[in-house]
Parts: C-alpha cells; structure tokens; sequence
C-alpha cells in the first residue's frame, strides 16, 4: 500500500465548478500535512498547510481527519489558472527531522 | 531574493557517463532537499542536508548516486556511472530552520540518459 494515495484523476471541470480532492495517508504518526501544486513541467510548489481544525484559504479548503487518516482539499469557483496537479503531501518527521511524502497528485483541468 | 538554483536545466548523456547536478539554495536555509520525480513513482526524496551535514539518505537508490554539501550554498548530486532508469527530473528544494516546514523547490534538471 502507498503511503499516501490520491485519485490521479484528472478531473475535467467547467470554470465556476466546486471540485473536492480526497487523499488518505498510511502512517499514524505523520506530523503536518500539505498540499501542493504542481504546474505542467514546473517545480511543486506550497498552496496550503493542512491543519487539524480546517483551514480556509480564498477558494481553497483544506481539512484532516486524523482517526481516519484523510485529507481533503475543495476548491469553490474553479479559475482557468487552477488547472494544475494538486499534491497531497505528509511530514513524518517533526522539529528538524522532516521527510515529506508526496501523492502521486490529483490532475485538475478547468474548462471554458 | 533569487529562489533554490539549479543547473543544468537539461541534461541528456549516454548510459555509463558521469553526470553531476548542481544546486544552490536560498540563501540563509537551513536545510537542502534533493528530490527525484518519474511518472512511475512520482516525487521521492533521495537525500537531505541540515547545516551541510547529510541527515537520511535512505531514498538514494544504490551506491552510483551519491550527493555533497561542501558548504552552505551548494550541493551537488552525482550518478556514475548513469543508466537509462536514472532518467528523471531532479529537483533540489531547501527550507529556512526548524520551526518553518515549507520547502521551497527549485526548477528541476530534466536527466535524459540513453
């Protein structure tokens, strides 16, 4: 089993759309939480922390379930610009020992 | 500020050559990051760097690849000799400290080895 596994997608949604990412995560002891994005041929980069509570963001909210060990990210009012791939990541270190786990990503294509 | 440098952009060589990938990173971070992407297993960390020490280099694949830290504002990850499955996009990333988990990824060097 992967330590963390996402629905690769892609997920083809006209402009205005909600869309809503799910990724589930292995290791009870995974520390912090992310997502990232991940644009055609471009470097990952940070789009949200995931916090315990629920974090809000814009358009973007992310959320954890630690008992079930799930991540979400919903995006309201999807933009044309947001058609990138969306990475669920997992910290399993904590304080200076910090070793990221990356999804294999979500695929997001907005549509006119 | 310039973000994490990485050179070459591109890299194509021929199975058993020595290829070496460089990288510079944000100025002041702590920690650097090298970082190997292929479809097939996606974004996998090869090694880290905390104050140029090498902290787990549990992801680095078998001994053709080895990477160093000299000083605080490079790194370089080497594979000799190179083969065809090392063809992938490495990307280096570095973080500020401790208290600050963002990493912050350079552009990448896409390996093509033939």
């Amino acid at each position: 089993r992967k330590e963390v596994e996402q629905d690769p997608g892609p997920f083809n949604v006209p402009e205005g759309a909600t869309v809503a990412f799910n990724c589930t995560y292995s290791n009870s002891a995974s520390q912090s939480f992310f997502w990232y994005r991940q644009d055609c041929r471009k470097e990952p980069k940070l789009l949200m922390s995931v916090y315990s509570s629920g974090n809000e963001d814009g358009r973007f909210t992310a959320q954890l379930n630690r008992a079930s060990q799930y991540i979400s990210l919903l995006i309201r009012d999807s933009k044309l610009s947001d058609s990138a791939t969306y990475l669920c990541v997992v910290n399993l270190g904590s304080g200076g020992y910090n070793k990221l786990i990356f999804g294999a990503g979500t695929r997001l294509a907005v549509h006119p | 500020d310039a973000g994490v440098i990485q050179s070459p952009r591109h890299e194509v060589t021929e199975m058993g050559q020595e290829v070496t990938l460089r990288c510079k990173p944000i100025s002041g971070h702590d920690y650097l990051f090298w970082y190997r992407q292929t479809m097939m297993r996606g974004l996998e960390l090869l090694i880290y760097f905390n104050n140029n020490v090498p902290i787990d280099d549990s992801g680095m694949p078998e001994d053709r690849f080895s990477a160093k830290m000299p000083n605080a504002s490079f790194s370089t990850l080497k594979i000799q000799p190179s083969e065809p499955r090392d063809s992938a996009v490495y990307f280096c990333a570095s973080r500020p400290g401790q208290l600050q988990e963002t990493q912050y990824f350079g552009p990448g060097t896409r390996l093509l080895v033939l």
